[in-house]
């Protein structure tokens, strides 16, 4: 299976400051997705992130406030902007490849106080 | 209307005996994929088994296999001989569409407890 991995695994975050969360998969993908997972709830897409142009954000997500880069077909980098304890959450890196596996990152814990 | 059901919010089950998680979907896209993933409680996502809309067969990965039930549009997971280590939230994901580009929807998720 893929390899994808995200740093940092987890941090603790002052309200008003802002996180890169990065993510590097361990083969070429055209396309990167980006999600969070409020506790205890499911996951929500945040955007999508092709290289080489600018992300595909889901309704209720802005990239001024969740911006995202994609230099190349290996990595991508969400940062969340501003935070409040609101953005608490899981965030977690998805990529496809060909044929029908997704696999995910083993995400990032972000708490904000 | 939600694209995934995940009826069970929380199941519990006895340690080797087997036990089904339910999932109903909605779509008109007659090309999808449905997905089931197991997520521990350190929070990464583990890819468990895949069903396509055209397969013929239900999938079966190890000691899971999908209860794939088009016409009812349902796509249920069953684990067998539970193990304490299957103890975790399962969430069921729907992609529609041949590319796996496209997004995924996910359901809320069940929280399956295996007792010993």
């Amino acid at each position: 299976s893929a390899v994808i991995s995200q740093k940092p695994s987890r941090d603790i975050c002052q309200r008003g400051t802002s996180l890169t969360i990065q993510c590097q998969v361990d083969s070429q993908v055209t396309m990167m997705f980006w999600y969070r997972q409020q506790p205890g709830q499911s996951l929500t897409l945040i955007a999508t992130a092709n290289q080489g142009s600018e992300a595909t954000y889901e309704s209720g997500f802005v990239i001024d406030k969740f911006p995202i880069s994609r230099p190349n077909l290996t990595f991508s980098t969400l940062t969340v902007s501003n935070m409040s304890p609101e953005d608490s959450s899981i965030y977690l890196c998805s990529a496809g490849w060909v044929g029908n596996e997704q696999y995910f990152g083993p995400g990032t814990r972000l708490t904000v106080t | 209307a939600q694209k995934i059901t995940q009826t069970q919010p929380g199941m519990f089950v006895q340690e080797k005996e087997a036990v089904t998680l339910d999932c109903t979907y909605d779509t008109s896209d007659p090309s999808y994929g449905l997905f089931w993933y197991k997520q521990p409680s350190s929070g990464e996502m583990i890819f468990l088994i895949y069903q396509g809309s055209y397969d013929q067969q239900n999938a079966t990965e190890g000691r899971y296999s999908l209860n794939f039930q088009k016409a009812r549009k349902s796509a249920n997971l069953v684990i067998s001989a539970s193990q304490l280590g299957d103890s975790a939230m399962y969430f069921c994901a729907m992609r529609e569409g041949r590319d796996n580009f496209n997004k995924f929807y996910f359901g809320s998720g069940t929280k399956l407890n295996v007792k010993p």
